[in-house]
């Protein structure tokens, strides 16, 4: 079955660098756009970024534009999140999914919870 | 990039039916015909529901319908169940970027 895995989140002072990884299996990963949609504690979600499925294409959302940087290597089947100059504000569960560029996100992974504190 | 704007809460009783709103503006929700919903019960990650503004993935109970007016979509859920008790997103394509509205608590009384 289609499956999302997030892994390296974690606890990181303000400032710091934090890699999150998603490994997915049960589809042909090299098809799909892919997405990062992030979650603060008790708050809503929030789209992140999303990669086309070749890597020719990224967007951001401006509350990250030029801190992070989204990757993938079709042939491992993983997304990644190069997450740099953290802040308090970017605490959250980050989920990655499945995308379809108009705003279809399907599945989610069971998402990976980033701390950011001194 | 403003997020798109939910009731905070909403209820109902089993059996009967409710419906949750989702306004945003001639630049996402009223410019595509891509509105999705997500259903998210606490703990856990989100669940597509509705894509396409009306569109039911498999699985997905038929008890779940969406649609579009303008600049404002909705999710109506008939029949309501205990187990539909959860948070409800919308979201939107809005050209370069994705965007969602800030959830809608579902009580079943």
């Amino acid at each position: 079955q289609v499956q999302l895995v997030e892994s390296g989140g974690g606890l990181v002072k303000p400032g710091g660098s934090l890699r999150l990884s998603c490994a997915a299996s049960g589809f042909t990963f090299s098809d799909y756009y892919m997405s990062w949609i992030r979650q603060a504690p008790g708050k809503g979600l929030e789209w992140v970024s999303y990669i086309s499925s070749s890597s020719s294409y990224t967007n951001y959302a401006d509350s990250v534009k030029g801190r992070f940087t989204i990757s993938r290597d079709n042939a491992k089947n993983s997304l990644y999140l190069q997450m740099n100059s953290l802040r308090a504000e970017d605490t959250a569960v980050y989920y990655c999914a499945r995308s379809v560029l108009s705003a279809r996100f399907d599945p989610w992974g069971q998402g990976t919870l980033v701390t950011v504190s001194s | 990039q403003s997020a798109l704007t939910q009731p905070r809460s909403v209820s109902g009783s089993p059996g009967q039916s409710v419906t949750i709103s989702c306004t945003g503006t001639s630049s996402d929700v009223g410019g595509y015909n891509y509105v999705s919903w997500y259903q998210q019960h606490p703990g856990k990650a989100p669940k597509l529901m509705i894509y396409d503004v009306s569109k039911r993935p498999s699985g997905v109970p038929d008890r779940f319908s969406g649609s579009k007016s303008g600049n404002t979509a909705s999710l109506t859920i008939s029949g309501l169940q205990a187990e539909d008790e959860a948070d409800y997103y919308c979201c939107s394509y809005a050209g370069s970027y994705t965007v969602f509205g800030g959830g809608t608590k579902l009580t079943v009384l």
